[in-house]
């Protein structure tokens, strides 16, 4: 059985910083592309950063930029997004998932992040 | 403000036919077959319905339909269940962004 299992998730003062994990199983991870997608409250989703099989190729949406960091390690079966200088509309559950040919069919079950004073 | 346009919300009664609009641009929808929905329910992670513009995954009902035209795609829902009401999510590769995907404001479906 497929699983993504992400954490990291809390409450952080704006301009703080923090690193989401996600722990996959149950699929050979080294082969896929993975993706970190949020979803502000009551909003719709977005795709921030998406990484591919090897780790060599990163992208990011424009307004994350410089303040986050997808990574991976494939010996271990995880991955990571580490986000810094923290705003406040980056406060949104946070999924990591597969993104093989322009498609999500897997999920984790998401992570909080609230950046608030 | 989300890079692909559909309505907040759609509704119908149990049995009836629904459809939800996604639209896009030519640098989306219209140039690429990558036309993806989601279902999700309340706080649940998103599911794949629809990939490929009208491609079912294993295990998703053909009651899910997925179509395109031009720059807007369509899911359509037939023979509405109440264990349809969810919110909807399409998708699209695209090149507006560096992540090459992007996605609706997401449809809320209410079944009567």
């Amino acid at each position: 059985e497929v699983q993504l299992v992400e954490s990291g998730g809390t409450l952080v003062q704006p301009g703080g910083s923090l690193r989401f994990s996600c722990a996959a199983s149950g699929f050979t991870f080294k082969n896929f592309w993975m993706v970190w997608v949020r979803q502000a409250p009551g909003k719709g989703l977005e795709c921030v950063a998406s990484i591919n099989p090897d780790g060599s190729e990163t992208f990011y949406v424009e307004s994350v930029k410089g303040r986050f960091t997808i990574s991976r390690d494939n010996a271990k079966n995880l991955l990571y997004l580490q986000v810094n200088s923290l705003r406040a509309d980056d406060t949104a559950a946070y999924y990591c998932a597969t993104a093989e040919w322009f498609k999500s069919d897997y999920w984790g079950q998401g992570t909080l992040l609230t950046v608030s004073s | 403000q989300s890079a692909l346009t559909q309505p907040p919300s759609a509704s119908g009664s149990p049995g009836q036919s629904v459809t939800i609009s996604c639209t896009g641009t030519s640098s989306d929808i219209g140039s690429y077959k990558y036309v993806s929905w989601y279902q999700q329910r309340p706080g649940k992670a998103p599911k794949l319905m629809i990939y490929e513009v009208s491609k079912r995954p294993s295990g998703v009902p053909d009651r899910f339909s997925g179509s395109k035209s031009g720059n807007t795609a369509s899911l359509t829902v037939s023979g509405l269940q109440a264990e349809d009401e969810a919110d909807y999510h399409c998708s699209s590769r695209a090149d507006s962004n560096n992540v090459g995907v992007a996605f609706g404001g997401g449809t809320k479906l209410t079944v009567l």
